[in-house]
């Protein structure tokens, strides 16, 4: 299985901060990765798919970059509703595995 | 408007059998693969299953290979999780989602918890 290693595990910032998260594939995945967010009680949320590519109605301060095994979400200014946990998820093969998750928190 | 809702949770004992089913509308279902998503409480996101659009294709994570089976039904836009021989670590909260091209999840269920406990 490939291991998926999220950085930080946990991360607290103000509004307005630009904060990134990365996460590390335990091979070569290409563009196989994924960005979810998930706030509490609730499913999660696709952000980015194949690496860099903004689903539909995300906010564009959302971007992510990165190919092989390492990955970068950058969120470059911080509003009240992005505090939530982040989730990496590569779809390179099966079985399809996701980073431990990011919890960002305000400062 | 794409919907998924899952349903069939509940409480086991370890050992037990429980049947989630999750209802698909707003989109062409049989071409889309489903795929199976849980979360133990306060714990990470961990994939379970996935099946193909026509269902010929079924994948397992290692953790539940042998004891979980998924099906789909596409002339009533379902797809099911069977899930035999359920120990505790099985408890989560189980999520469908729909399975785009390449292996990402655009839209989720809402989830339904599954206790195995005695």
């Amino acid at each position: 299985d490939i291991q998926m290693t999220q950085s930080p595990s946990s991360l607290s910032a103000f509004l307005g901060d630009r904060v990134s998260i990365t996460c590390r594939a335990g091979q070569n995945i290409r563009r196989h990765l994924n960005w979810y967010q998930q706030k509490p009680g609730k499913a999660p949320k696709i952000l980015i798919y194949a690496a860099s590519t903004l689903q539909n109605g995300v906010p564009s301060r959302f971007t992510g970059s990165g190919s092989g095994t390492e990955f970068t979400l950058t969120i470059s200014s911080l509003q009240p509703e992005d505090f939530a946990t982040y989730y990496c998820q590569q779809s390179y093969t099966t079985p399809y595995t996701f980073g431990q998750g990011t919890k960002l928190q305000i400062k | 408007e794409v919907q998924l809702l899952e349903s069939g949770g509940g409480l086991v004992q370890p050992g037990g059998s429980l049947r989630l089913s999750c209802a698909a509308s707003g989109f062409d279902f049989s071409t889309y693969a489903m795929t199976w998503v849980r979360q133990a409480p306060g714990r990470g996101l961990e994939w379970v299953s996935l099946i193909s659009g026509a269902g010929g294709d079924t994948f397992y994570a290692d953790s539940v290979k042998g004891r979980f089976t998924i099906s789909r039904d596409n002339s009533k836009n379902t797809v099911s999780l069977h899930m035999d021989s359920l120990r505790p670590e099985d408890t989560a909260v189980y999520y469908c989602a729909r399975d785009v091209i390449n292996g990402w999840f655009d839209h989720w269920g809402q989830g339904t918890l599954v206790t195995v406990s005695s």
